[in-house]
């Protein structure tokens, strides 16, 4: 079955300093990964997806993410971070070789920036 | 610009009034999606569209339909809203099967009163 984990419910980071957010999945095939983001009472922002190739993902905003297959990570991450990327950061994953091609989400990770 | 659009993004509805919630989208895609979310958690799929055809997760209630008229609009019927269907509605899109990733629209805010 597949899954995804983002271990923390909430990360604070001071502005200006580097950001990661964590994210573990699980799927019997080949991972398809992304990364979402929500600002308040507002729907969800692609940020960055991962299928294929190079292992480190440059997305929206500034944001990266590396694909670690060994131990099957996704983290978000960012140089600097910024108060206005205070939001709501959802992963998800489906698995490629799988028909059920819809998304399993983690469970979401609040990020406080404080200036 | 291509986008999905939610209508209203904020509906007040009374206990057991049916209601309906709006998406369209200008993108063409073949895929539109309902989503759940309450309190800042996951967003959970109720059902979606391939094309024409309906897919229903198990665990979506009865009291929750839906209809896809034609390619750019989809409907979230609410049958008999009960307090606890209160939550974001989320409506998004993707264009197959493949890799890419979901748009989203900015949701609706259901009250139930």
């Amino acid at each position: 079955a597949q899954s995804v984990a983002q271990p923390e419910d909430q990360v604070n980071v001071a502005e200006g300093n580097p950001l990661t957010v964590k994210c573990t999945y699980s799927v019997s095939g080949n991972p398809y990964l992304f990364w979402y983001v929500q600002y308040p009472n507002r729907g969800l922002q692609f940020l960055l997806k991962y299928i294929t190739g190079d292992n480190l993902v440059k997305g929206s905003y500034g944001f990266e993410a590396e694909f670690n297959k060994s131990q099957t990570s996704f983290h978000l991450k960012k140089p600097s971070a910024l108060v206005s990327d205070s939001a709501l950061y959802f992963c998800a994953v489906r698995d490629g070789w799988d028909s059920n091609y819809q998304l399993i989400w983690g469970a979401g990770t609040k990020l406080i920036i404080k200036p | 610009d291509a986008m999905v659009i939610q209508n209203p993004r904020y509906q007040v509805t009374q206990f057991g009034k049916p209601v309906t919630l709006s998406c369209s989208q200008t993108l063409n895609h073949n895929v539109m999606y309902w989503y759940q979310q309450k309190s800042s958690q996951a967003p959970k799929l109720l059902f979606h569209y391939y094309d024409k055809d309906f897919n229903n997760e198990a665990d979506t209630p009865d009291n929750f339909q839906s209809r896809r008229p034609n390619t750019s609009f989809c409907f979230l019927d609410i049958r008999s809203p009960g307090l606890g269907d209160a939550a974001m509605y989320l409506c998004a899109t993707s264009r197959d099967h493949t890799g890419d990733g979901y748009t989203f629209g900015s949701g609706t805010r259901l009250t139930v009163v």
